[in-house]
């Protein structure tokens, strides 16, 4: 079956500008999470939608939003983009609403702000 | 509040040593405990999982994890390292939150 699949793979964009992520998630999953990765800091959660719902949020700005669609697609948005925001988004679905299965990541997108 | 620390930001090893990544949780409620493995320009891929069944977890590519609840403890090991296995490695902890992970730990394989 089709894995996790983000889009675009790569995104240069320029300060201030906005940004929309897409994540599909694999068929039948109905929970996606964003995470973002930085050398520095890691992987840090973004947010999490299950059933078109935000469940949990992160500890980022408003800026970083997201929403998901009745099919389970997701997309996450960056506004007033900076220099900080260049890392790679990753997207991962899970199955059900429980947190003790497996979280499938998708390649994710690296985004470069300049 | 779940947190997870990876002792050791690069791990080296020779070919056919054994490999022994170290990972520490922290959680307010009965955890849930991953290993995952990113190569360089791809997503994560699951290792292992351990959810509360058996304390020894086997996972793919010959690695393996035990759970020790009195030293909050879920380190991962492979007895013999490949070259195939030079990636990062990632230890994550859930309960009732999304996936928190550790910073990583990057493994070398010596030839």
């Amino acid at each position: 079956k089709a894995g996790v699949t983000q889009t675009p793979r790569y995104l240069i964009k320029t300060r201030g500008q906005q940004v929309t992520l897409s994540c599909s998630p694999i068929s039948g999953h109905r929970s996606v999470s964003w995470y973002q990765q930085t050398p520095g800091q890691g992987l840090q959660f973004l947010f999490e939608y299950f059933s078109e719902t935000q469940r949990n949020k992160g500890n980022f700005p408003g800026r970083f939003s997201g929403r998901q669609f009745s099919n389970s697609r997701s997309e996450m948005n960056v506004s007033t983009l900076e220099l900080g925001d260049s890392a790679l988004y990753l997207c991962a679905s899970n199955l059900g609403s429980q947190y003790n299965t497996e979280a499938f990541f998708g390649q994710g997108t690296r985004l470069t702000v300049v | 509040a779940q947190s997870v620390t990876q002792l050791g930001s690069h791990v080296s090893v020779s070919e056919g040593a054994l490999v022994l990544l170290r990972c520490n949780y922290s959680s307010s409620v009965p955890p849930y405990l991953f290993w995952y493995v990113q190569y360089p320009n791809q997503g994560l891929q699951l290792l292992l999982k351990y959810t509360s069944a058996a304390t020894l977890v086997k996972g793919i590519n010959g690695f393996e994890a035990e759970f020790k609840k009195s030293e909050t403890s879920f380190h991962l090991t492979k007895p013999s390292a490949h070259m195939s296995d030079a990636a990062e490695y990632f230890c994550a902890v859930s309960g009732n939150t999304p996936l928190v992970f550790g910073k990583g730990t990057r493994l070398s394989v010596i030839a």
